[in-house]
């Protein structure tokens, strides 16, 4: 089945620092993937829409400067969380579609981002 | 996209069917419905998609009424592994976008 790869799996970062988290697809070619963050016992929050070769689309409330998306391969999209602070601590989760149509989307396994 | 409905939770016992209802009323003629599991630290993990009627698989059924205004999973025989959070969306082939609603937490007591 289709895969989606995150890394790290958590990580611990300093306030002021940047952060990069990955997300691939394994065994699929994806052009747009999704980006999503979720706090404790909330829903998942889609943050913004990645697209291989081309802006990221941001939604409404979602600091485009803030939270650096790069979709540079079609296997392959980063998100930077840029100049961290304590209130970005949270469990980023990113996610893909193997396919077109009605095919669902594959999610990978989520990043814990904390900031101290 | 058309927003859907659930229960926040739900208790269930071991060995029991238990399902679970969405409701989406203004779900558009293009849109389908999928269900999502997720458990706690983890990404959502893909249970079941459909469009109408019924659909099965190894883990789940969906039932889809003629009007396509609500769905209801069905999980068979629970056991205490199923206890996560389970999320009903609806999307439209080709706008890609799933929003998530509030989720329903089962929990299966033994």
């Amino acid at each position: 089945g289709a895969v989606v790869s995150q890394h790290p799996s958590r990580v611990i970062c300093k306030s002021g620092t940047s952060v990069k988290i990955e997300c691939r697809s394994l065994d699929f070619q994806a052009t747009t993937m999704f980006w999503y963050r979720q706090f404790p016992k909330q829903s998942l929050m889609l943050m913004a829409t990645s697209n291989e070769g081309s802006k990221a689309t941001y939604e409404q409330g979602v600091e485009k400067d803030k939270f650096l998306i790069n979709h540079a391969s079609l296997t392959l999209s980063t998100l930077t969380v840029t100049s961290a602070h304590p209130e970005d601590s949270s469990f980023y989760i990113c996610s893909a579609r193997a396919g077109e149509g009605s095919s669902p989307l594959h999610f990978g396994n989520g990043t814990r981002l904390t900031v101290t | 996209l058309a927003k859907t409905t659930q229960p926040i939770s739900m208790d269930s016992y071991e060995g029991q069917e238990v399902n679970i209802t969405c409701s989406h009323n203004n779900i558009a003629t293009n849109d389908y419905i999928t269900w999502y599991q997720q458990f706690p630290s983890q990404g959502p993990r893909f249970i079941i998609q459909g469009y109408k009627t019924k659909v099965t698989n190894e883990v789940a059924s969906l039932f889809i009424p003629a009007d396509r205004k609500s769905s209801t999973l069905s999980l068979p025989r629970v056991s205490l592994s199923d206890t996560a959070v389970y999320y009903c969306l609806s999307f439209t082939s080709g706008t890609y976008k799933y929003i998530f609603g509030t989720g329903t937490r089962l929990k299966v007591l033994a």
